[in-house]
């Protein structure tokens, strides 16, 4: 168990639509980024918060949007979906491994499925 | 422009016997190099680091080289278990501040056949 927590774990929906996904980093972590994975593809990084403010920016569509709260977990708003936005969402958040190592520690996902 | 490369989508080796993971990468900026291990339906999972500075680093069965001049990151692991059968991502890191931005390729899939 990383510390990261994502819901829900899987979202079945249609083209069109719009759905939050929810990420809660490990406890003291104040840095989010959010991945996707889609079949065939690695890792694509999309957008990173740190202490609630935007950071980083990946490849990320202008129909997602993200945020990070107060409370610094963070929701990941994909709107007018499409079919190719089916894929693997990942969530994870910044922490320090053996040695130092400055790494990341992910969720167990989002599978999102548009139909 | 795929600044990580895993080149090879697929492995398959015997049981106790070695995989070798190739990853390769173009910019020579990064200052750490990490291995992620991915299970089905799981988030990836940390497993082996090595700074730019460095050229081997081992933890247990896992060792992961490091060739700068030919821009050359490895991954052995020896002996394998069935148990290591996943998808192994190579990631490359380059230092913002007091944070990380994590460059991914697409990843392998090592089957361990028992």
């Amino acid at each position: 168990d990383s510390g990261v927590t994502q819901t829900p774990k899987h979202l079945i929906t249609a083209t069109g639509q719009r759905v939050t996904l929810r990420c809660s980093p490990r406890s003291g972590d104040l840095s989010v980024y959010w991945y996707q994975q889609s079949l065939d593809q690695g890792l694509q990084f999309l957008i990173q918060y740190y202490n609630g403010e935007e950071r980083a920016k990946g490849n990320i569509l202008e129909r997602f949007s993200a945020q990070q709260f107060p409370d610094l977990h963070s929701e990941l708003n994909l709107s007018s979906l499409e079919l190719g936005d089916s894929a693997l969402y990942f969530c994870a958040s910044n922490g320090l491994a053996g040695g130092g190592v400055n790494t990341q520690y992910f969720g167990p996902g989002t599978r999102l499925t548009v139909l | 422009d795929q600044q990580v490369k895993q080149n090879s989508p697929s492995l398959s080796v015997q049981e106790g016997r070695i995989s070798i993971l190739n990853c390769d990468y173009t910019n020579s900026m990064f200052d750490y190099f990490l291995w992620y291990k991915k299970y089905p339906a799981e988030g990836p999972t940390f497993l082996i680091s090595i700074s730019s500075i460095k050229d081997k680093n081992e933890d247990g069965r896992f060792t992961v080289f490091l060739n700068k001049s030919a821009k050359h990151l490895s991954l052995h692991i020896v002996p394998s278990q069935p148990g290591d059968s996943a998808v192994y991502f190579c990631a490359a890191s380059l230092l913002t501040g007091a944070n990380s931005k994590l460059t991914f390729g697409k990843g392998i899939t090592l089957s361990v056949r028992p």
